[in-house]
């Protein structure tokens, strides 16, 4: 059974940073494309970040280019997902997905909630 | 970017109902659409893939069609499970896009 978790959400304050982790099972990890996809608060979805199954490519959403980094350790079977400069806006709910084309998020984690307020 | 303009936002629909949520793609997308399901306070379900494919596990009551730009997902005689919100994503290009997302409430 696929298995994506997140972690290190929390509060914190503007301007600051953190990093997600989402550890993935039931699959070869190694093999398949990662997303992160936020969520705020009674909003839709927003695609933020997309790692190639060998880091060779990274993608970012123009909101988050340049603040945000995406990353992954193969070993570890873990995505990360560190956020600088946060801001207000930033407040979302953040899932993990699997899956390059043709397997485009065809599983989610959870979820890690981050909060951004002073 | 590529706008996924879909509609309607909200539905008020009834068990039995055919129901039918569409997004607009700005510019050519291809086949390169999903749907997705989600209920409140869970995560998104993958429905439908590359516009017309049924995802693993998926009821046959649901449905993805394609009309040139516009793509559908169509779900026959609404059950209980099926009142949830839905999402279009466009992956033919980078960033990805999602449509706003329509909300399906019971009469």
């Amino acid at each position: 059974e696929v298995q994506l978790v997140e972690s290190g959400g929390g509060l914190v304050k503007p301007g600051s940073s953190l990093k997600l982790s989402c550890v993935a099972s039931g699959f070869t990890f190694s093999s398949y494309g990662m997303h992160w996809i936020r969520q705020a608060p009674k909003k839709g979805l927003e695609w933020i970040a997309l790692i190639y199954y060998d880091s060779s490519n990274k993608y970012y959403a123009d909101s988050v280019k340049g603040r945000f980094t995406i990353s992954r350790d193969n070993s570890k079977n873990t995505l990360y997902l560190e956020m600088n400069s946060l801001r207000s806006e930033d407040t979302a709910m953040y899932y993990c997905a699997k899956g390059g084309v043709p397997y485009v998020m065809d599983a989610w984690g959870q979820g890690a909630s981050v909060t951004v307020s002073s | 970017d590529i706008q996924m303009t879909q509609s309607p936002s909200s539905m008020s629909v009834s068990l039995g109902d055919t129901v039918t949520i569409t997004c607009r793609a700005s510019q050519d997308v291809g086949i390169y659409v999903n749907w997705f399901q989600q209920k409140p306070g869970k995560s998104p379900r993958r429905m439908i893939y590359r516009a017309t494919n049924l995802a693993d596990g998926v009821p046959s009551r649901f449905s993805g069609s394609r009309s040139g730009s516009d793509y559908s997902l169509t779900i026959s005689s609404l059950e209980s499970e099926d009142v949830a919100d839905y999402h279009c994503l466009q992956y033919d290009e980078y960033p990805y896009t999602f449509g706003a997302g329509t909300k399906l409430e019971l009469k």
